[in-house]
């Protein structure tokens, strides 16, 4: 079974430009969640879809950020447009729509470097 | 509001040592723990949860934690290290979400600390 992927792995990018993350889930999970590391920091929580619906974006920094996940398969993260605080690794992580559901599966993640 | 303290930045101990990386948490009820590894170039891996029952919990490549109401700690523990557990450690606690929901979660998670096995 194949896991959480992301694209890019790196992306370098000058301040001011976009930059559009990607993140396919495992096959079958709702549940999908986009985290961040900010270089020696805790991993804070971003958002979290179930299915296509935005359930919780309370951790999303500001409205340079928009999430999507048309049709509850993959889902996207742009920055627009990027700022130097932006700098980090993006997780995303999945798991399934169900009771008793605990862990999250998590991708390898995407480092952002704004310059 | 949920957090999670890893005291140490890095912990070094030599192969063949037990080793022993902390975490203490904060949470108004009651907690689910987790413990996420990240080697090298890699992304997060699941290691070990407690969620209810046996307060030593058991998990992959042979590690085991330890949960300690009284004083709210969750320190992740290994028999002997190997120079290949060196990576980076990750401590989290499941948030409260304000909706309902199956398999829904947010975590809230540490710092990380660094293990590093010297052989």
């Amino acid at each position: 079974e194949a896991g959480v992927t992301q694209f890019p792995s790196h992306s370098v990018i000058e301040k001011g430009q976009t930059v559009t993350l990607r993140c396919d889930p495992i096959s079958g999970h709702d549940n999908l969640y986009w985290y961040r590391r900010v270089m020696g920091k805790e991993i804070k929580f971003l958002l979290h879809f179930v299915k296509e619906s935005k359930q919780d974006e309370s951790g999303m920094p500001n409205n340079r950020f928009l999430a999507e996940r048309t049709g509850g398969t993959y889902s996207t993260l742009k920055v627009q447009p990027a700022e130097l605080e932006d700098s980090g690794v993006y997780f995303c992580a999945s798991s399934p729509y169900r009771t008793g559901s605990t862990e999250a599966f998590f991708g390898q993640g995407t480092r952002l470097t704004v310059v | 509001a949920q957090s999670v303290a890893q005291p140490e930045d890095q912990v070094n101990v030599a192969e063949g040592n037990p080793l022993t990386v902390k975490c203490t948490y904060s949470v108004s009820g009651n907690p689910y723990l987790f413990w996420y590894v990240q080697y090298p170039n890699r992304g997060l891996q699941f290691l070990l949860k407690y969620i209810t029952g046996d307060n030593l919990v058991k998990g992959s490549y042979g590690f085991e934690a330890e949960f300690n109401k009284s004083q709210t700690s969750f320190h992740l523990k290994k028999p002997s290290a190997l120079v290949s557990d060196s990576a980076l450690y990750f401590c989290a606690v499941r948030d409260k979400v304000a909706y309902s929901g199956a398999g829904s979660y947010q975590l809230t998670f540490g710092k990380g600390t660094k293990l590093s096995v010297i052989p």
